[in-house]
């Protein structure tokens, strides 16, 4: 049980397109899900809380507008990346809490911004 | 504020030596620890936490964590190292301040098994 899935694992895309990533869990609601961001070898920085239902909170730094997160349902929350650029290439991973209020990773995503 | 901190980049160890994965805490109040596991372009596993009871925390894949509240650390432990084991290794501190239940990680600690 707990089990998280992003979709897609790898995307590549052009410089000032955007491109969206899902987060799913898949035996269990979430009324919580976490987007975090992994440099290479680096600890992971949290981005923003997606709440279902309600507005996400961003962490200080993190652009709202550009980082769109929306939590429509228990089970899926998706994270925008709006006109992106190569700066913004990186590994992404969701994690989504469960009632124990435990976090259950998703395999994270790796996008490439040509 | 909570936060965790594990001093070492890189730990080194050879296949069957014991490991060990350092991790010192701070917080305020009762802390809520746990370490992952992460596989290069992969997400993060669970490998055990501390909420409270025995110090002596036992989890996946033969790893187990010692509480010491006099020495604020929860260092991450296995008495015979794996090549397999190699991988990066985080100890991460549930805030339990603020709303939502977020999680502080740590820089991480590469490990690195030789045959």
């Amino acid at each position: 049980g707990a089990v998280v899935s992003q979709h897609p694992s790898r995307v590549i895309c052009k410089s000032g397109t955007s491109v969206k990533i899902e987060c799913r869990s898949l035996d269990f609601q979430a009324t919580t899900m976490f987007w975090y961001r992994q440099f290479p070898k680096k600890s992971l920085m949290l981005m923003a809380t997606s709440n279902e239902g309600s507005k996400a909170t961003y962490e200080q730094g993190v652009e709202k507008d550009k980082f769109l997160i929306n939590h429509a349902s228990l089970t899926l929350s998706t994270l925008t990346v709006t006109s992106a650029h190569p700066e913004d290439s990186s590994f992404y991973i969701c994690s989504a809490m469960g009632n124990n209020y435990e976090q259950y990773f998703g395999p994270g995503t790796r996008l490439t911004v040509t | 504020a909570q936060s965790v901190a594990q001093p070492e980049d890189q730990v080194n160890v050879a296949e069957g030596n014991p490991l060990t994965v350092k991790c010192t805490y701070s917080v305020s109040g009762n802390p809520y620890l746990f370490w992952y596991v992460q596989y290069p372009n992969r997400g993060l596993q669970f490998l055990l936490k501390y909420i409270t009871g025995d110090n002596l925390v036992k989890g996946s894949y033969g790893f187990e964590a010692e509480f010491n509240k006099s020495q604020t650390s929860f260092h991450l432990k296995k008495p015979s190292a794996l090549v397999s084991d190699s991988a990066l290794y985080f100890c991460a501190v549930r805030d339990m301040e603020g709303s939502w239940g977020k999680l502080q990680f740590g820089a991480g600690t590469q490990v690195v098994v030789t045959p």
